[in-house]
């Protein structure tokens, strides 16, 4: 089945620097990849996302790159603020439908 | 607004009790819902997919016999954990898609808290 690796576990920055997430997937079947940011206690909610046949995406201060041949995808995030501050997750899903999600990275921005 | 209720929201309840968790899908007739289990600072791991009138398929290592799954009608899904015991306290979560490729909706969780 699909692996999803993320990095870094954790990531502190000062606010108004930028952060950057990094995922990698083992199942060359994955054909989209959403990303989510949880805060404590609450469901994850989608902030961006994009398919096998995009190689980058972004939406005002997120965006996100997928390199299909080195099966890795990174989040972008410029200007970061305090309220950046929470879990996210990267996510693969193949055709068959079943999310699998990284390990998470606790993003911490200081004012 | 919300596309999908989950509830309860929160439950405590003593060891050996079996706790029913509902799921539904308020805006979209759903085939397929899929069961979530994340655990303190842990990612969120994928227990179930939950098929409609028919049986549900089971992520590896998931006992089909203590999680029981029915989703008797497009629009609802529930989880039942039976014989709970401190060791299941986690946050289950439930989500459908639209269809291949299309972003997952989640409930808002259910914390399951077992003394």
């Amino acid at each position: 089945g699909e692996n999803v690796e993320q990095h870094p576990s954790t990531l502190s920055v000062q606010e108004g620097d930028s952060a950057v997430i990094k995922c990698t997937y083992s199942d060359s079947a994955s054909n989209y990849f959403p990303w989510y940011k949880q805060e404590l206690g609450k469901r994850p909610q989608l902030i961006i996302d994009i398919r096998s046949n995009v190689g980058e995406k972004k939406d005002q201060r997120i965006a996100v790159t997928l390199n299909k041949t080195a099966k890795h995808f990174s989040l972008h995030i410029t200007e970061t603020q305090p309220e950046d501050s929470a879990v996210y997750f990267c996510a693969a899903i193949a055709s068959y439908g079943k999310l699998t999600f990284g390990q998470g990275t606790i993003l911490t921005v200081h004012p | 607004g919300a596309v999908v209720s989950q509830h309860p929201s929160w439950v405590i309840c003593k060891s050996g009790t079996s706790v029913k968790i509902e799921c539904r899908s308020l805006d979209f007739q759903a085939t397929t819902m899929f069961w979530y289990r994340q655990f303190p600072k842990q990612s969120l791991m994928l227990m179930a997919t939950s098929n409609e009138g028919s049986k549900a398929t089971y992520e590896q290592g998931v006992e089909k016999d203590k999680f029981l799954i029915n989703h008797a009608s497009l629009t609802l899904s529930t989880l039942t954990v039976t014989s709970a015991h401190p060791e299941d306290s986690s946050f289950y979560i439930c989500s459908y898609d639209r269809g291949p490729n299309q972003p997952q909706h989640f409930g808002d969780g259910t914390r399951l808290s077992i003394l």
